[in-house]
């Protein structure tokens, strides 16, 4: 067991343009989160999975954000036309359901929007 | 809104000395505290955690103090080491298990 995996580790893209992200979760967890971190901020809530159903989305996950988990497994994040303020890193976290609650994170992805 | 307020900002403490931390939070159903450690480059990584029915938890040098009726909970670092130098997070779990972070708070021990 690896771990969160999420890839790539670091985005630079150009305003306009579309980026997606990968998250790779523990093997076995059945639950998924999204979460967006700037910079001396506290990560915040973005959507999230239970097995390849998404169950909530936050507010702050505006129509040019999509997230799927298609088979239950891994997950991916994909923003259109991006904006200098989607610039964050992007966290994703599993858990699991019936566990000890405990969400664990991967080392995030960080785009940069120029 | 924010439903979780996290003091101080930053701190320093000397090596050896009690780094402490506080949070209020705000949200009667959060149901399990959570204290995240986060390295530069890195995810956060869970620390310790609490339930609100019991009012201290300690493991090793790491103690959180929970006070329910002030809505208000508490890391305490003892000992502190250099090697504690990071940015601490408390958190609260929302209604769909979702982490309801504070701000954070840089932790720099001096040795």
């Amino acid at each position: 067991d690896t771990g969160v995996s999420q890839d790539p580790r670091h985005k630079i893209t150009k305003r306009g343009q579309n980026v997606t992200f990968r998250c790779d979760p523990i093997s076995e967890h059945n639950r998924l989160y999204w979460y967006r971190q700037t910079l001396g901020q506290g990560p915040e809530f973005l959507t999230y999975f239970q097995n390849e159903a998404q169950l909530e989305k936050s507010r702050l996950l505006s129509d040019r954000f999509s997230a799927e988990r298609p088979k239950g497994s891994f997950s991916t994040l994909e923003i259109q036309r991006t904006e200098q303020g989607d610039s964050a890193m992007y966290l994703c976290a599993s858990s699991l359901v019936g566990g000890k609650d405990i969400q664990y994170f991967g080392a995030g992805t960080r785009l940069s929007v120029l | 809104q924010q439903q979780v307020k996290q003091s101080p900002q930053s701190l320093i403490v000397q090596k050896g000395g009690i780094s402490i931390i506080n949070c209020a939070y705000e949200n009667t159903a959060f149901d399990y505290f959570p204290w995240y450690q986060q390295f530069p480059g890195k995810g956060p990584a869970l620390l310790i955690a609490i339930r609100p029915d019991v009012s201290e938890k300690k493991e090793g040098r790491f103690t959180i103090s929970f006070n329910k009726s002030a809505k208000q909970f508490s890391l305490h670092i003892m000992d502190s080491q250099p090697g504690d130098s990071a940015t601490y997070f408390c958190a609260g779990v929302g209604s769909q298990g979702n982490l309801i972070f504070g701000k954070g708070t840089k932790l720099s021990v001096k040795p």
